[in-house]
């Protein structure tokens, strides 16, 4: 069974600085991974996801994450938080049978709420 | 593109009372679509997986005959949560997708806030 691992529920930055989120993974098989984020009042967004293509995976809004295999990680970065970026972002992995099979369900991380300082 | 309705976004109702969620995908046809249950500072949980014109597929521990999912077209799903009681009260969000596949990306809905009384 898939499962994901979001270390801190809750980040605060100010504004202009390094947002880091961290997720860890674990899985049996070549994992699919996305980072979604949720605005208030609002549905979930992908912001990107992993498909195995390239390690480094760039999204929307400047996010970007890196799959790191030996660290079964898939943390979210962006090199400069804005105000607007303030929202619960969740790291969600593609759940998979033993034979390999993927009905497109996921199993989403705690979520870690990101605060930005002004 | 690829949005995502849900209607109501929340209801109030009295124990006992069923109460019916819709789930409309706007501009696109979705494959499949995912009923999700969110608590207070808790994390999505999976309800169950539709697929249109067959039957719901449960996950463990979710009682079937007491949220009823209907899927009868591609761009519309219901869950119907029969004889609810204030333990069911919880943030109901539905997805779409256009596939099944492990890299499919899902379309999520706003979210429907359930209070039951």
């Amino acid at each position: 069974a898939q499962s994901v691992t979001q270390l801190g529920s809750h980040v605060s930055v100010s504004e202009g600085a390094l947002v880091l989120l961290r997720c860890n993974y674990s899985s049996s098989v070549p994992p699919y991974l996305f980072w979604y984020v949720q605005y208030p009042n609002q549905g979930l967004q992908l912001l990107l996801k992993y498909t195995s293509a390239a390690t480094l995976v760039k999204g929307i809004n400047g996010f970007e994450a890196e799959f790191k295999k030996s660290e079964t990680s898939f943390h979210l970065t962006k090199p400069s938080a804005h105000m607007s970026d303030a929202a619960e972002y969740f790291c969600a992995v593609s759940r998979t049978n033993a034979g390999g099979t993927s009905y497109g369900k996921l199993t989403f991380g705690q979520g870690t709420i990101l605060t930005v300082h002004p | 593109g690829a949005v995502v309705s849900q209607h109501p976004s929340r209801v109030i109702c009295k124990s006992g009372t069923s109460v019916k969620i819709e789930c409309r995908s706007l501009d696109f046809q979705a494959t499949t679509m995912f009923w999700y249950r969110q608590f207070p500072k808790q994390s999505l949980m999976l309800m169950a997986t539709s697929n249109e014109g067959s039957k719901a597929t449960y996950e463990q521990g979710v009682e079937k005959d007491k949220f009823l999912i209907n899927h009868a077209s591609l761009t519309l799903s219901t869950l119907t949560v029969t004889s609810a009681h204030p333990e069911d009260s919880s943030f109901y969000i539905c997805s779409a997708s256009y596939g099944r596949g492990a890299s499919d990306t899902q379309y999520f809905g706003p979210g429907t806030r359930l209070t039951v009384l």
